[in-house]
């Protein structure tokens, strides 16, 4: 059974920054693209940003894009995402995800919150 | 970006009952389609992907088809773990998209 953590959510505040971290384990972590997927509170599912699997290409969200950033370190088994200008619309649970090699995914992290509120 | 359109958003049905999820695509997708559950306060879990692959490990009663812009998801024989929201996902360009979600609870 692979695990995905996800960690770094909080509360901040309108216009601040914050990066989550996802740590993988119990699979070759540097072989897989991975996903940042979001989830409103109360809300479906939005798609933010993927990464391939050597670091070499990120695509974002129209609703991210210049603002949020992926990365991953593949030594430490770790994906990240940063988020600045965050605004209350960035108000969700933040769920790293196991991607395939067709782009979609299938296995999900816990998630973790980001509150946006002064 | 493609657009996915999810239908019903809700639904009431009773244990043993069938039940069809239909996703709608704003343009063809070829069968690069995903369906998945979710619980509430639980991560999704995919339940079918390629548009009609079940993932392993998932019961038979779940069963997708469709090409190109119409997609459907069935369940026959609805089980009380089956109440959950689900959500198609398409992955055929970037960026991916997901269906609005169709809850289905117990009537």
């Amino acid at each position: 059974q692979i695990q995905l953590v996800e960690s770094g959510g909080g509360v901040v505040q309108p216009g601040r920054s914050l990066r989550l971290s996802c740590a993988a384990s119990k699979f070759t972590f540097s072989g897989y693209t991975m996903h940042w997927v979001r989830q409103a509170p109360g809300k479906g599912l939005e798609w933010v940003a993927l990464i391939t699997y050597n670091g070499f290409r990120e695509y974002y969200a129209d609703s991210v894009r210049g603002r949020f950033t992926i990365s991953r370190d593949n030594s430490k088994d770790t994906l990240y995402l940063e988020m600045n200008s965050l605004s209350a619309e960035d108000t969700a649970v933040y769920y790293c995800a196991r991607g395939t090699q067709s782009f979609d995914f299938d296995d999900w992290g816990q998630g973790t919150l980001v509150t946006v509120s002064s | 970006d493609i657009q996915l359109t999810q239908s019903p958003s809700s639904l009431s049905a009773s244990v043993g009952d069938r039940v069809t999820i239909t996703c709608r695509a704003s343009q063809g997708i070829r069968n690069d389609l995903a369906w998945y559950q979710q619980k509430p306060g639980k991560a999704p879990k995919r339940l079918m992907y390629a548009t009609s692959t079940l993932q392993t490990g998932v019961s038979s009663r779940f069963s997708g088809s469709g090409s190109g812009t119409e997609f459907t998801l069935t369940i026959t024989s609805l089980q009380p773990e089956d109440f959950a929201t689900y959500y198609c996902l398409q992955y055929n360009s970037k960026p991916l998209t997901f269906g609005g979600g169709t809850k289905v609870d117990i009537k």
